[in-house]
C-alpha cells in the first residue's frame, strides 16, 4: 500500500542531544511537509519542499533543519534539543499545492521527548 | 490575521448525531478541510468544501458557507470509534493550510 512512514515512532532524546527523524513515501507525491504538534493544539508547519525547492516558516527555529535527498525521503533535524520541543512530529505528502490538489497524507508521527 | 475557530471539546451519545462547528478568517479562501485525529495518531482525511452546501460522506456531512466563514461536520450514528478530535483547516489565497486547534469529541455509550 501507497503510504507516508516515519521512523521512529518515539524518540527519547537529551536536552541539547541533536536527533533526525526520517520520512518517507511511496505516493510519488511532489510536496513534503513536516509539522510540529503540541498536545491539544493545531499543527503548527515548520517547512515545506516542493520537489527540491524549500520553504521556510518564517517562525521556524533556526534549530530545525531539514533535507529532501531524493523524492521519497524527508529529514527533519534538530540540532539542540529543548524541553519546549518536546512534541509530536508528524510528515504529510500532497500531489501539490493548488486547491482539490492540497489533501494531505500523513505519516503515523514521531513523538519526540526531551529529558 | 488568520484564524480558526471551533469548540474545544464536546460530548455526544452512541447512536446520536452531533454538529462540530467551525469559523473561519482567512486572507482569500480556497477550500476547508476537515481531519479526524485519534489520541496519539495522525490526522487522516475526511471532507473538503469549496462550494456553498452540503457534501455527504456516508455517516459524516460537512457543510460550508462563504457568506459566512462557517462549517460544519455532521456525524450521524455515533460509534465509539468516533471519538477523537476533528480538525477543521482553511486554505487561504497562498495555498496555505491555517489549522484549528481541533474539537475533542467524546462519546459515551
Amino acid at each position: 500500500d501507497a503510504m507516508v512512514i516515519q521512523n521512529p515512532r518515539y524518540q527519547v532524546t537529551q536536552f541539547g542531544k541533536p536527533v533526525t527523524l526520517s520520512c518517507s513515501q511511496t505516493l510519488n507525491h511532489n510536496v513534503m511537509y513536516w509539522y510540529q504538534q503540541k498536545s491539544s493544539q493545531a499543527p503548527k508547519l515548520l517547512f515545506h519542499y516542493y520537489d527540491k525547492d524549500f520553504n521556510n516558516e518564517a517562525d521556524t527555529p533556526d534549530n530545525f533543519q531539514s533535507r529532501r535527498p531524493n523524492t521519497s525521503f524527508c529529514f527533519l533535524d534538530i540540532r539542540s534539543p529543548g524541553l519546549g520541543d518536546a512534541a509530536m512530529y508528524l510528515c504529510a505528502t500532497s500531489r501539490a499545492t493548488g486547491t482539490g490538489a492540497n489533501v494531505l497524507t500523513f505519516g503515523a508521527g514521531s513523538r519526540l521527548t526531551v529529558l | 490575521g488568520q484564524n480558526i475557530d471551533q469548540p474545544t471539546e464536546m460530548t455526544a451519545t452512541e447512536g446520536a448525531i452531533v454538529q462540530i462547528n467551525c469559523t473561519y478568517q482567512t486572507s482569500g479562501f480556497n477550500g476547508l478541510f476537515w481531519y479526524q485525529q485519534h489520541a496519539g495518531e495522525a490526522p487522516t482525511f475526511l471532507s473538503y468544501n469549496v462550494l456553498d452546501g452540503l457534501e455527504e460522506k456516508g455517516r459524516f456531512s460537512s457543510f460550508l458557507s462563504r457568506s459566512k466563514g462557517y462549517s460544519y461536520l455532521l456525524l450521524k450514528e455515533l460509534q465509539m470509534k468516533d471519538s477523537a478530535s476533528y480538525l477543521c483547516a482553511g486554505l487561504d489565497s497562498n495555498y496555505q493550510l491555517i489549522w484549528g486547534a481541533g474539537t475533542k469529541l467524546i462519546i459515551k455509550p
